[in-house]
This record gives C-alpha cells, sequence and structure tokens, in this order.
C-alpha cells in the first residue's frame, strides 16, 4: 500500500524559508497535497500538485515535485510566526470510487524570533 | 466561508460504552469521510460514503464502527463499544466528488478511559 514520510520536527527563525520534505510511495498518477494544521484546529489546505507537474507556486509557497525520487518538498519564504503548525503531506489513492488520502506524520514547524 | 463542523470537540467515555461522533459536512457536498489519528501516529483514512452506503473503509474500520448519514445534513461515526486503542483524535471530511479536494472539520478528540 501507500506510504507517506516526513521529518517530525524543523525550526526556523522568523524572515528565513522553511523547507518541509516528503517522500511518497505510490508509483501511478496521483495527487499530493500540503495541510496545516495549527493547535486546535482541523486541517487546511494549504496547496497540492499533480504527479505530471514538477512545481506550483502560490504566494509564498512553492511546491516542488521529484517523481523520479518521490520526493515532495514545500518551501515557505519569509516565515512568520504564524506559520508555527503541524504540516502534513497526503496523498491520494485514484483507485476506488472515492479516493482516499494517506498522510505521513506531519512536520512540526516551529518558528523563532 | 463555508465549513466541516464536528461535534461534540472532546469527548470522554468509559471503555465498553458506545460513542456517537457528530460532523455536518459542506452543504453541497456528496462524499464524507472519517480519519482519526492517534497521538503521535499518523492520520489514518478510515471510511468512505456516498450515495447513503460506504465507498470504501479500511482494516480499522471493523464491525464495532459504523457510519450514518441520519437526516441529510449531519454524518455520524458510531463506535459501539469503545476500547482503551480507540482513544484518537477523529476528523471528518467532505468533498464535491470523489476525486475533489477534501475538506476537514477540527476534530473531535476521543478519550477512552
Amino acid at each position: 500500500g501507500e506510504d507517506v514520510e516526513q521529518s517530525l520536527f524543523l525550526s526556523v527563525r522568523e524572515g528565513d524559508s522553511s523547507v518541509i520534505n516528503c517522500t511518497y510511495t505510490d508509483s501511478s498518477s496521483t495527487y499530493l497535497y500540503w495541510y496545516k494544521q495549527e493547535p486546535g484546529a482541523g486541517l487546511q489546505l494549504l496547496t497540492y500538485i499533480f504527479s505530471n507537474m514538477d512545481m506550483k507556486q502560490d504566494q509564498r509557497l512553492t511546491v516542488l515535485l521529484n517523481k523520479k525520487d518521490k520526493h515532495l518538498s514545500l518551501r515557505i519564504a519569509d516565515t512568520q510566526t504564524g506559520d508555527s503548525a503541524i504540516y502534513f503531506c497526503a496523498e491520494r489513492d485514484l483507485t476506488g470510487t472515492a479516493s482516499k488520502l494517506t498522510f505521513g506524520t506531519g512536520t512540526r514547524l516551529q518558528v523563532t524570533l | 466561508e463555508p465549513e466541516v463542523t464536528q461535534t461534540p470537540s472532546h469527548q470522554v467515555t468509559q471503555m465498553g460504552q458506545e460513542v456517537i461522533l457528530r460532523c455536518v459536512p459542506i452543504s453541497n457536498h456528496l462524499y464524507f469521510y472519517w480519519y482519526r489519528q492517534i497521538l503521535g501516529q499518523k492520520v489514518e483514512f478510515l471510511v468512505s460514503f456516498y450515495n447513503n452506503e460506504i465507498s470504501e473503509k479500511s482494516e480499522i474500520f471493523d464491525d464495532q464502527f459504523s457510519v450514518e448519514r441520519p437526516d441529510g445534513s449531519n454524518f455520524t461515526l458510531k463506535i459501539r463499544s469503545t476500547k482503551l486503542e480507540d482513544s484518537a483524535m477523529y476528523f471528518c471530511a467532505s468533498s464535491i466528488s470523489g476525486e475533489n479536494i477534501q475538506y476537514f472539520g477540527a476534530g473531535t478528540r476521543l478519550s477512552v478511559l
């Protein structure tokens, strides 16, 4: 079955760039997502990319996909204290009629002053 | 902005008791999901639901679990006889179609004592 792996923790200084990494195992075409979870809140979709794309940029967020290595990264430019949260990488299984998501463990991003 | 709402935010129950976790999906969405996250572990898919029936379920979703859409707006997850290992954060999600983005609620934290 599909598997998604992430590092558990990342600490960056305010104003620096953050890069959160993720690896996945599904070899078929798929969508890959980044969700953000703030304390006490649900999973907020940040951005997504289809596996035939290499890069997607949305304001401060840049998603890079290396399909050969099955490696996905989320870069946050000019990281702010409000970016402190847990970031989940997720892959969508396209088999079946309703696509389930397979999540990584989440990366806790800590932004320091 | 429409959102998925879940109640209660925290549920405490005794082992062996039945619990019902409630979700109100986004109103024009047709696909509904439950996921759970045991503390420190990955977010795991439980079940997807469409057209008043289960589309897909995971190995976790055994006979102790059931889902229902009782009145056209609520979507519930019932655990018949809770076990200690059912303690987790339970997330509800909904999407317009099986291929579209899944929007998540804030979760219900279930504590089984």
